[in-house]
């Protein structure tokens, strides 16, 4: 069936370092594919999506890129801030309903 | 901007108790959902709705059930409450079978305590 497979965490970070947080998919079709971002004590929101092979997803200083040849969605930010600490979930949309990843929680210290 | 809204913040409810958990979106939205998430297990999907009235189970319908008698508005009910129930719960809504331009808006999450 579908799936997303994430990154496990937690991942720790100083500031202005380099993010990479890897995620990779199992889908029939052609899905869509999502990075939503929690910060705590609140739901998900939307930080970037790409709905076709080759698409770049990009906000806030993050990006991703859908890859079909690797089925793989990997989040980036070259140079990550404390305000950034929050849990990240990749996902993907099949026409029918949503998969989510299990999360990868990153803390970025001064 | 869409807007979901979850009725609670934070419940604490007993074993046994009957718990009514409401969401309400604002963007004439198809789909409604229901996901509770724990640590180490992402979200899970408990129900899902494409229309009124209308409902699918997800991965992990045991213990719950849903109501949608109004498109804006869709319900988890908790029959009998659980300690194994304790969760944060999500609800999410997105337009109908759209492929490009769709994602999934959240609510801000419940925090439900059995104890």
């Amino acid at each position: 069936g579908d799936s997303v497979t994430q990154m496990e965490g937690p991942v720790t970070l100083s500031e202005e370092a380099f993010l990479t947080i890897n995620c990779t998919y199992t889908a029939t079709g052609y899905p869509s594919l999502f990075w939503y971002v929690q910060y705590p004590g609140e739901g998900l929101q939307l930080l970037l999506k790409a709905t076709k092979a080759d698409d770049k997803g990009s906000n806030k200083g993050f990006e991703a890129t859908y890859r079909k040849e690797t089925t793989s969605f990997h989040l980036e930010k070259g140079s990550v801030q404390v305000s950034d600490s929050a849990v990240y979930f990749c996902a993907l949309y099949t026409g029918n309903q949503f998969y989510f990843g299990t999360g990868t929680s990153l803390t970025v210290i001064p | 901007d869409v807007k979901v809204t979850q009725s609670s913040r934070y419940l604490v409810k007993r074993t046994g108790e009957k718990v009514f958990l409401e969401c309400v979106q604002d963007m004439d939205h198809e789909n409604m959902f229901w996901y509770r998430q724990d640590p180490g297990l992402g979200l899970r999907l408990i129900y899902f709705s494409y229309d009124v009235k209308m409902k699918e189970k997800g991965d992990i319908p045991e213990g719950y059930s849903v109501s949608r008698e109004k498109k804006e508005r869709f319900s988890l009910i908790l029959e009998s409450a659980s300690t194994n129930q304790t969760s944060m719960y999500l609800c999410a809504s997105s337009p109908g079978q759209v492929r490009i331009n769709t994602e999934a808006f959240f609510g801000q999450g419940t925090r439900l305590t059995v104890v």
